[in-house]
C-alpha cells in the first residue's frame, strides 16, 4: 500500500480564494511526522508546514494551515488568499518512528500542480 | 539563512560512467540524506547518513550507490556505473540532529538542496 496518496494530480484556484490540497497516508505506527513541501518550477523543495501524531492541535504558518484528522488519516493543506506565487507543485510527505524521527525517511506522494488564477 | 547547497546543478554523462553528486549540508546538523525524483515522478528516499555510517537506505540504493563525507561539509552520493534509468533530480537533505533544536522543537526537519539533474546518455 502506498504510504502517501495524493489523489489531485492538478488544481486550479482563482488568486485571493482559498484551495484545499488532499493528501491520505498509511501508518500502523502511531508515532509519525506529516509534511508539506513545495516545489516551484526552478526544482527546489520548499518546506512549508508539519503535523505530528500526538499534537491536539492543527498546525497553522501564516496563510499555510493543516487540517489533520487522524481517524481519517488524512493531513490536507489549505492555502488561503491565494497569489499566483503559489503556483508550484506541493507534496505532502511523511515520516514514521519516534516523535523526532532523526534519520528516518520521508515517504512522499505524488504531488499535486496547484495553478493560480489572476 | 543557512542552506544545503549542491554542485553541479546539471549533469550529463554517458551510460557505465561513474558520478559523484556533491552537497554541503548545513553546517551544524548530522543527519545527511538523498532522495532522488525521477522527472514527473514523486520523490524517493534513498539513504540516511549519521555519524559516518549509513543509519537507513531504500531498495533503490543498490551496490552501485555509495555516500561518503570525505571531510568536515561535504557530503557526496557516487554512481559507480550509471544507467538509463538513473537520469533524476537528485537531492541532498540535512537535519539537525537530537540535542540541538531544542524541546520546544516537537520536529526534525529536513531542509533540502536545490536539487542536482542527472542526465545519463
Amino acid at each position: 500500500a502506498q504510504k502517501i496518496t495524493q489523489t489531485q494530480p492538478g488544481m486550479f484556484v482563482q488568486e485571493k480564494e482559498a484551495v484545499t490540497l488532499d493528501c491520505t497516508y498509511d501508518t500502523s505506527d502511531p508515532s509519525y511526522g506529516l509534511f508539506w513541501y513545495k516545489q516551484p518550477s526552478s526544482g527546489e523543495m520548499i518546506f512549508l508546514i508539519y503535523q505530528g501524531s500526538y499534537d491536539q492541535q492543527n498546525a497553522t504558518e501564516g496563510r499555510y494551515s493543516l487540517n489533520f484528522q487522524k481517524a481519517r488519516k488524512s493531513a490536507n493543506l489549505v492555502i488561503s488568499a491565494s497569489q499566483l506565487g503559489d503556483s508550484a507543485m506541493y507534496f505532502c510527505a511523511m515520516r514514521e518512528g519516534p516523535l523526532r524521527g532523526f534519520g528516518n525517511q520521508f515517504y512522499f506522494g505524488t504531488g499535486t500542480s496547484l495553478t493560480v488564477i489572476p | 539563512e543557512p542552506e544545503v547547497t549542491q554542485t553541479p546543478s546539471h549533469q550529463v554523462t554517458q551510460m557505465g560512467q561513474e558520478v559523484i553528486l556533491r552537497c554541503v549540508p548545513i553546517s551544524n546538523h548530522l543527519y545527511f540524506y538523498w532522495y532522488r525524483q525521477i522527472l514527473g515522478q514523486k520523490v524517493e528516499f534513498l539513504v540516511s547518513f549519521y555519524n559516518n555510517e549509513i543509519s537507513e537506505k531504500s531498495e533503490i540504493f543498490d551496490d552501485q550507490f555509495s555516500v561518503e563525507r570525505p571531510d568536515g561539509s561535504n557530503f557526496t552520493l557516487k554512481i559507480r556505473s550509471t544507467k538509463l534509468e538513473d537520469s533524476a533530480m537528485y537531492f541532498c537533505a540535512s537535519s539537525e540532529g537530537p540535542g540541538l533544536a531544542g524541546p520546544e522543537r516537537g520536529f526534525d526537519e529536513q531542509f533540502f538542496g536545490p536539487g542536482t539533474r542527472l542526465t545519463v546518455l
